[in-house]
């Protein structure tokens, strides 16, 4: 139990429904981070939110959409997905230094796997 | 940028000594972090290195040499519950993660 919880850890979705991937953590950071997994692949950053602002957005496609109503809540919205859209989804949060530099370690949830048919 | 690479898969018997190794090419470089994470699971942390040398902790030990953008993990002392994939990844000034492909530790009785 490493402190950041994901709902849900299983969905399989259409190529037409939308759907939202929920991450909370309970450490009291300041720093969130959305991760795509593919299967042999690094780890890809897709998101970072640092005090509820999106820092960075690595040219995620659209059909991607972030949310961060608070500083312990992190959403990821889903519409319109392909089928290579299929991985395991992983949330992640840290504690940012002073002046947006961040040392600390990432503590990551257990991962939303999602299929795309 | 980063890239970081690391071996794809290791075999190794119970008991025995496994070491993984990790090279990176950065900008800016900071630091190297070791996570484990097992099928299915979320990764955790396992270690962090920002000065050249060995950090030990019990059974696993990471090393960093800045000069040659290299770092290796030790795993001594094999058990099962070891058989897991190990990211490695590098971090920059601002707390940028860079991570590698991860290396699947295979552990055989």
């Amino acid at each position: 139990e490493t402190g950041v919880t994901q709902t849900p850890r299983h969905l399989v979705m259409g190529m037409t429904n939308k759907k939202s991937l929920k991450c909370e953590q309970h450490l009291g950071h300041n720093a969130m981070y959305w991760y795509k997994q593919s299967a042999k692949k690094p780890l890809e950053l897709m998101f970072v939110y640092s005090l509820e602002e999106r820092v960075e957005n690595n040219s995620v496609p659209s059909r991607f959409s972030p949310e961060c109503p608070n500083s312990s809540h992190l959403f990821l919205h889903l519409h319109t997905l392909q089928p290579e859209d299929s991985a395991l989804y992983l949330c992640a949060s840290s504690q940012q230094g002073a002046s947006g530099r961040a040392y600390n370690e990432q503590f990551f949830g257990p991962g939303t796997r999602l299929t795309v048919l | 940028g980063q890239n970081i690479d690391q071996p794809t898969e290791m075999t190794a018997t119970e008991g025995a000594i496994v070491q993984i190794n990790c090279t990176y090419q950065t900008s800016g470089f900071n630091g190297l972090f070791w996570y484990q994470q097992h099928a299915g699971e979320a990764p955790t942390f396992l270690s962090y290195n920002v000065l050249d040398g060995l950090e030990e902790k019990g059974r696993f030990s990471s090393f960093l040499s800045r000069s040659k953008g290299y770092s290796y993990l030790l795993l001594k002392e094999l058990q099962m519950k070891d058989s897991a994939s190990y990211l490695c990844a590098g971090t920059d000034s601002w707390g940028k993660f860079q991570f590698g492909a991860g290396t699947q530790v295979v552990v055989t009785p």
